[in-house]
């Protein structure tokens, strides 16, 4: 089945640590994105990638880096810079990026 | 700068009344329309998408959207809704400007029912 997996479901971390969220997908898509979504808020672009080795700040970039080693895998880590952590954060996939994005089923981080 | 707007943030609807989530959008040419739904703690599912052709799109779970040019709308509907479409529901829009490939997501509407 095609699709893509995201990990852990939950993740919990200590204020002050750095943490990476895994994103993998078997579509064989080109461009790939991560989001923050805050309780009853949409979706905020915070990194995305049309290429492998090549990736773009999104709208909330600050407190967040990504790598794109792999056409599958773009994995994202929230550093200690990130004042407010706590959030769902949402990976998708597509061909390109005027087109349909397909989400994973999402990761809540609790930072405490 | 292309926009999407969805004007209503909650939608309250009875079981087996007909639905319409509106959605409009800002852009000089003709876009990509897409409508997902996303359940609470998920993912977001892609319902229907509209890239060109027939103004009336079919899309999975029984709705349809209708692309409107002169409103520059794509409002979503389903004839009889069930408790299970309880969730949000956000639209998006897919611009080519040169050098500004972009998808635009709103802001969402909840739909809650009730029996």
């Amino acid at each position: 089945d095609g699709g893509i997996t995201q990990s852990p479901k939950y993740l919990f971390r200590k204020e002050g640590q750095n943490v990476t969220l895994s994103c993998e997908q078997n579509l064989n898509h080109d461009a790939m994105y991560w989001y923050r979504q805050d309780p009853g808020q949409g979706l905020r672009l915070i990194y995305y990638s049309q290429i492998v080795n090549d990736f773009q700040k999104g709208d909330i970039a600050e407190g967040y880096s990504v790598s794109r080693e792999k056409k599958e895998s773009f994995p994202l880590t929230v550093t200690s810079a990130q004042k407010n952590p706590t959030a769902f954060y949402l990976c998708a996939s597509s061909v390109g990026l005027v087109y349909e994005q397909y989400f994973g089923p999402g990761t809540r981080l609790t930072v405490t | 700068a292309q926009s999407v707007t969805q004007p209503d943030i909650h939608i309250t609807v009875s079981e087996g009344a007909s639905l319409e989530l509106r959605c409009n959008y800002s852009y000089g040419a003709t876009p990509y329309l897409f409508w997902y739904v996303q359940s609470p703690g998920q993912g977001l599912q892609l319902l229907l998408k509209y890239f060109s052709g027939d103004t009336l799109v079919q899309g999975i779970k029984g709705f349809e959207a209708e692309f409107k040019r002169s409103q520059s709308s794509f409002n979503l509907r389903k004839p009889s809704v069930h408790w299970s479409d309880a969730a949000e529901y956000f639209c998006a829009v897919g611009t080519a400007n040169f050098g500004n490939e972009k998808l635009t997501f709103g802001t969402g509407t909840r739909l809650t029912i009730i029996p």
